[in-house]
């Protein structure tokens, strides 16, 4: 049964820092996994997806890996800013179910 | 504009009384799922619909039901709501399983 871990729960760093939020997962049969944003109180915005034939995907000061053979993915954020405070999740779909298994999530606070 | 709609946003109700929550996407999506959020078990996907009159059990079913009689709509409905079904509900759908999830903004549920 696949599971997905996020290390560390929360995490506080001044601002204009570079960071790293990781996620493992112990299936690497997957056929994508996507990295989330969520502000408190709303709904999850999709940052980036990436499928299993890829090594990385890029959106801004974003760059989202994956490495499925050792069952990780990180999210980096460049030169952090207030604004990028939110938990984020990453969310594995396994090859043959029909459901995104989600992490527990980190949660980034951004100090000016 | 793009989106997945809830209804309601927020709920308090008693045990027992039957209630409903709309989903709604007008994107044309294929797939949708229902998700509840509780701190420390993160995201579990309650049921899903691959397209019209398919609907399929997730990973914590009990206690609800779904119905897809229409492309765009997938309510979830609680017959009889218990005290541990007070959760935070996410609608999500995507043009077909394993792309870019699209959430609603979430609905708060309380149950006394």
């Amino acid at each position: 049964k696949q599971e997905v871990t996020q290390i560390p729960a929360a995490l506080s760093v001044p601002e204009g820092e570079n960071l790293v939020l990781n996620c493992s997962f112990t299936d690497s049969a997957i056929y994508n996994l996507q990295w989330f944003r969520q502000d408190p109180g709303k709904g999850l915005t999709s940052l980036l997806l990436i499928q299993s034939s890829q090594r990385e995907q890029t959106s801004g000061r974003l760059n989202a890996s994956l490495d499925k053979s050792s069952g990780r993915s990180t999210l980096y954020i460049a030169a952090s800013q207030p604004g990028d405070s939110a938990t984020y999740l990453c969310a594995v779909f396994t090859s043959g179910t029909y459901k995104y298994i989600f992490g527990t999530g980190t949660r980034l606070k951004v100090l000016a | 504009e793009a989106q997945v709609t809830q209804n309601p946003r927020y709920l308090i109700t008693v045990t027992g009384k039957k209630l409903t929550v709309t989903c709604s996407q007008n994107m044309n999506h294929e797939y949708m799922s229902w998700y509840r959020q509780d701190p420390g078990l993160g995201l579990r996907q309650i049921y899903y619909s691959m397209n019209v009159e398919v609907t399929d059990k997730g990973d914590v079913p009990e206690g609800y039901k779904v119905s897809r009689k229409e492309k765009r709509n997938f309510p979830l409905i609680l017959e009889s709501p218990s005290p541990n079904q007070t959760s935070l509900y996410f609608c999500a759908s995507s043009s077909r399983t394993g792309l870019l999830l699209y959430f609603g903004p979430g609905t708060r549920l309380t149950v006394t």
